[in-house]
């Protein structure tokens, strides 16, 4: 069973320009949530996706764009790169489903992440 | 959206239990805790999950009270491999999860 699968690793990129990470979820899962990690600090939202549109979204500017595709697979863009974009972006993948009360609810998974360095 | 409060960082000897503890003063009633673990430059791993009293799994314990407005994370008998951060997450999947700074946990020999 895979596990959340991010591409590429490593990419770095001329200010300016413009990036497309790749993910693809657990096995099952259909919900794509993308965060981004800047050195020495906690992951932060970017937004969720689910049924291929986007449901939630952080506090980042339009810049950043993604889409989600049948496979439930995703992309994360980044246009205008600026240096402060310099970031590990990870992608985690849930299963949408009704609250049961149960005490095992629905977990969220992460991949390695793509370490982006804009220079 | 429920923001989470823990220690910024905790020291403990090899072989000795850690709790680390989180507050959620506003979590909702759908909300379930969730913890990680991350390692430098690598993504968060999923350590345990639970919404009320205590859970336990093979490598950790979680134990929220009644009020649900803190949770515990306990880890038996740390091992150097254990040094990493620590997150509490709280939310359902619907919903963004806020992260925190997490907990530097530091394992010495």
């Amino acid at each position: 069973d895979a596990g959340v699968t991010q591409s590429p690793t490593h990419l770095i990129k001329t200010r300016g320009q413009q990036v497309t990470l790749r993910c693809s979820p657990k096995s099952g899962h259909d919900t794509v949530s993308w965060y981004q990690q800047a050195l020495g600090q906690g992951p932060q939202f970017i937004f969720q996706y689910y049924e291929e549109e986007e449901r939630q979204r952080g506090n980042f500017p339009d810049r950043f764009s993604g889409h989600q595709f049948p496979n439930y697979s995703s992309e994360l863009n980044v246009n205008a790169l600026l240096l402060g974009d310099s970031a590990l972006y990870l992608c985690a993948s849930s299963l949408e489903a009704i609250w049961q009360g149960s005490s095992s609810g629905n977990t969220i998974y992460f991949g390695e992440g793509s370490w982006l360095t804009v220079v | 959206l429920a923001k989470t409060t823990q220690p910024i960082s905790m020291d403990s000897y090899e072989g000795q239990e850690v709790n680390i503890t989180c507050s959620h003063n506003n979590i909702a009633t759908n909300d379930y805790i969730t913890w990680y673990q991350q390692f430098p430059s690598q993504g968060p791993r999923f350590i345990i999950q639970g919404y009320k009293t205590k859970v336990t799994n093979e490598v950790a314990s979680l134990f929220i009270p009644a009020d649900r407005k803190s949770s515990t994370l306990s880890l038996p008998r740390v091992s150097l491999s254990d040094t990493a951060v620590y997150y509490c997450l709280v939310g359902d999947v619907g919903n963004q999860f806020y992260f925190g700074t997490g907990t530097s946990l530091t394992v010495i020999p």
